[in-house]
């Protein structure tokens, strides 16, 4: 078992929708989580960044934390075109050098 | 902002070549990673470094070395490169042990003919 699981897709949705993606873990000891998008032939980047359980908000994206349930969750309202990329979810502990890293989910948002 | 750049966005090399993908950074970062990436199987590391001259394998280190001779600047060498090597190259740094986060490169796309 991976100690990061997240659904690969593809996710396509029509412009104005929301994309919910989610990854889920087995290593209690990850404390805090961050979600990159990558677009195509490009490197990731960071997009949201949560320590410990909770919601995060920025802008039309939304990181939630379970850490009861090992799960966490990116919401992206009214969706364009331009949030087309694959979406990756990353955690770690506080000792750890390490992330761990979700395989990645490929959304395509049709305008 | 923190940048990190692959010296190359696209190389192709022939089985056999020794290779080197050079990464900088600007930012005093202390930890400097090396990662693959390829469809289905997600991001792979190969190497990180949590100071200079010092680094640690990763989970596929089989066929690579890295060298850190300066905080900035982490190397990976293929030392004879082959075909299962075409790949994604992705270098990243971080700092307090990636507690916010690692910032990657642009990556180097490779392909071993």
């Amino acid at each position: 078992q991976k100690e990061v699981e997240q659904d690969p897709g593809p996710l396509s949705v029509p412009e104005g929708a929301i994309v919910s993606l989610n990854c889920t873990y087995s290593n209690s000891a990850f404390q805090y989580f961050m979600w990159y998008r990558q677009y195509s032939r490009k490197g990731p980047e960071l997009l949201m960044y949560t320590y410990s359980s909770g919601n995060k908000e920025d802008g039309r994206f939304t990181a939630q934390v379970d850490k009861s349930s090992k799960y966490i969750s990116l919401f992206i309202r009214d969706s364009q075109p331009s949030d087309s990329a694959t979406y990756l979810c990353a955690m770690g502990g506080s000792n750890d050098y390490k992330l761990s890293f979700g395989a990645g989910t490929t959304v395509t948002v049709r305008a | 902002d923190v940048k990190v750049t692959q010296s190359s966005r696209y190389l192709v090399k022939r089985t056999g070549e020794k290779v080197f993908l050079e990464c900088v950074q600007d930012m005093d970062h202390e930890n400097m990673f090396w990662y693959r990436q390829d469809p289905g199987l997600g991001l792979r590391l190969i190497y990180f470094s949590y100071d200079v001259k010092m680094k640690e394998k990763g989970d596929i280190p089989e066929g690579y070395s890295v060298s850190r001779e300066k905080k900035e600047r982490f190397s990976l060498i293929l030392e004879s490169a082959s075909t299962n090597q075409t790949s994604m190259y992705l270098c990243a740094s971080s700092l307090d042990r990636g507690v916010y986060g690692y910032t990657f490169g642009s990556g180097t796309r490779l392909t071993v003919v």
